[in-house]
């Protein structure tokens, strides 16, 4: 157990609509960081945010969007869904801007898209 | 455009002998580099990491090399265990503003230790 908690584990929905995915960061982690991963691939980097603040982006759509509360969690708002945005929606935390001790991240255990 | 390349999706070993996941990159400017292993249903664990400044860390079992001319990092585990059967991504981290942790990862490759 990472300590990071996601919810909903599972989602199924319909194209164009909208979700949003939450994320419970470790005790006293200030970094949040939201990825994607779909079928085959490796895990894409989608957005960063330290104490409330977006750090660093990656290849997140438009049609997506984050942001991260004064309690440290975050949110991931998903919106007007394709059927290629089904995928495993990571969220991962850690204590700095620049990861644990040894420069890592504490993942969560995703959270399952699927859009019909 | 792939940065981190896993060319090995899969990788069959027995129990009690080595295993070798190979881990290829494109982009000079990563910094960091780091191997994760994720069991079914699960969440990615971090095993291992390594700075662009060492070619070699070892923790236990696990030993990861880095030849930054070749751009390629590999993970060993020695000896391999039925447990260690998972999939095991490589992810590099592109220096950003203000130090902000940016992983690209790999695509993975599934470790089976047969017993």
């Amino acid at each position: 157990d990472s300590g990071v908690t996601q919810t909903p584990k599972h989602l199924i929905t319909a194209t164009g609509q909208r979700v949003t995915l939450r994320c419970s960061p470790r005790s006293g982690d200030l970094s949040v960081y939201w990825y994607q991963q779909s079928l085959d691939q490796g895990l894409q980097f989608l957005i960063q945010y330290y104490n409330g603040e977006e750090r660093a982006k990656g290849n997140i759509l438009e049609r997506f969007s984050a942001q991260q509360f004064p309690d440290l969690h975050s949110e991931l708002n998903l919106s007007s869904l394709e059927l290629g945005d089904s995928a495993l929606y990571f969220c991962a935390s850690s204590s700095t801007l620049a990861g644990g001790k040894r420069g890592e991240l504490f993942f969560g255990e995703g959270s399952r898209l699927t859009v019909l | 455009d792939q940065q981190v390349k896993q060319n090995s999706p899969s990788l069959s070993v027995q129990e009690g002998r080595i295993s070798i996941l190979n881990c290829d990159y494109t982009n000079s400017m990563f910094d960091y580099f780091l191997w994760y292993k994720k069991y079914p249903a699960e969440g990615p664990t971090f095993l291992i990491s390594i700075s662009s400044i060492k070619d070699k860390n070892e923790d236990g079992r696990f030993t990861v090399f880095l030849n930054k001319s070749a751009k390629h990092l590999s993970l060993h585990i020695v000896p391999s265990q039925p447990g260690d059967s998972a999939v095991y991504f490589c992810a590099a981290n592109k220096p950003s503003s203000g130090s902000a942790r940016q992983l690209t990862f790999g695509s993975g490759t599934q470790l089976t230790v047969l017993p």
